[in-house]
């Protein structure tokens, strides 16, 4: 069964700093990969998606993919309270069907 | 660009009545077509995938009787919850994916309540 994992958190960080949201994946096979941010509620929007080892930059966010080691990150520079929500992390194995990791809750404090 | 209009955003029911969600895109045509079911403080489950003009694909452990999806055009589907439950008390997403590409777009999203 293909599994995607997130540390549910919550991953707290002062405003300003990098937040750091990690991801790994149990399907060798995994093609895409996608970072979604949900507010509490609120559907998920997507941030971006990566397809390639290495990192991936679009202003604030920076994804990082290592197939070898089936991981995907998320990194969060200049972390604002408004980047306050669950990250999804998902998993594209085929099909365009995503699979969904449970999300990592950010705080970010004043 | 990539918009995915869902609606309503909520609603009542009583149990036993059906509910029905639309799905629309509103800015391309979506191939493949997605619903989610998300409990609360869970992930978002798959429950089918639905391509315009065939059936549904509904994943393991979802009942097609009763959750009927509809996929009439490449811009609109629907979501039919059939004899509605308690337990059918959940948000409902859809997602599609554009015409040739590899990211599925979601709509806002439907509360749904039984009560």
């Amino acid at each position: 069964q293909k599994e995607v994992e997130q540390n549910s958190g919550p991953l707290s960080v002062p405003e300003g700093a990098i937040a750091s949201l990690n991801c790994t994946y149990s399907d060798r096979g995994s093609q895409s990969f996608f970072w979604y941010r949900q507010y509490s509620g609120k559907s998920p929007e997507l941030i971006m998606f990566i397809y390639s080892n290495g990192d991936k930059e679009d202003g604030r966010f920076t994804a990082q993919l290592n197939k070898a080691s089936q991981y995907v990150s998320l990194l969060i520079r200049d972390s604002q309270p408004s980047d306050s929500a669950t990250y999804l992390c998902a998993v594209n194995s085929g099909y365009s069907t995503l699979t969904f990791g449970k999300g990592t809750m950010l705080l970010v404090s004043p | 660009g990539a918009v995915v209009s869902q609606h309503p955003s909520w609603v009542i029911c009583k149990s036993g009545t059906s509910v029905k969600i639309e799905c629309r895109s509103l800015d391309f045509q979506a191939t493949t077509m997605f619903w989610y079911r998300q409990f609360p403080k869970q992930s978002l489950m798959l429950m089918a995938t639905s391509n315009e003009g065939s059936k549904a694909t509904y994943e393991q452990g979802v009942e097609k009787d009763k959750f009927l999806i509809n996929h009439a055009s490449l811009t609109l589907s629907t979501l039919t919850v059939t004899s509605a439950h308690p337990e059918d008390s959940s948000f409902y997403i859809c997602g599609a994916d554009e015409e040739g590409g590899n990211t599925i777009y979601f709509g806002e999203g439907s509360w749904l309540t039984v009560v």
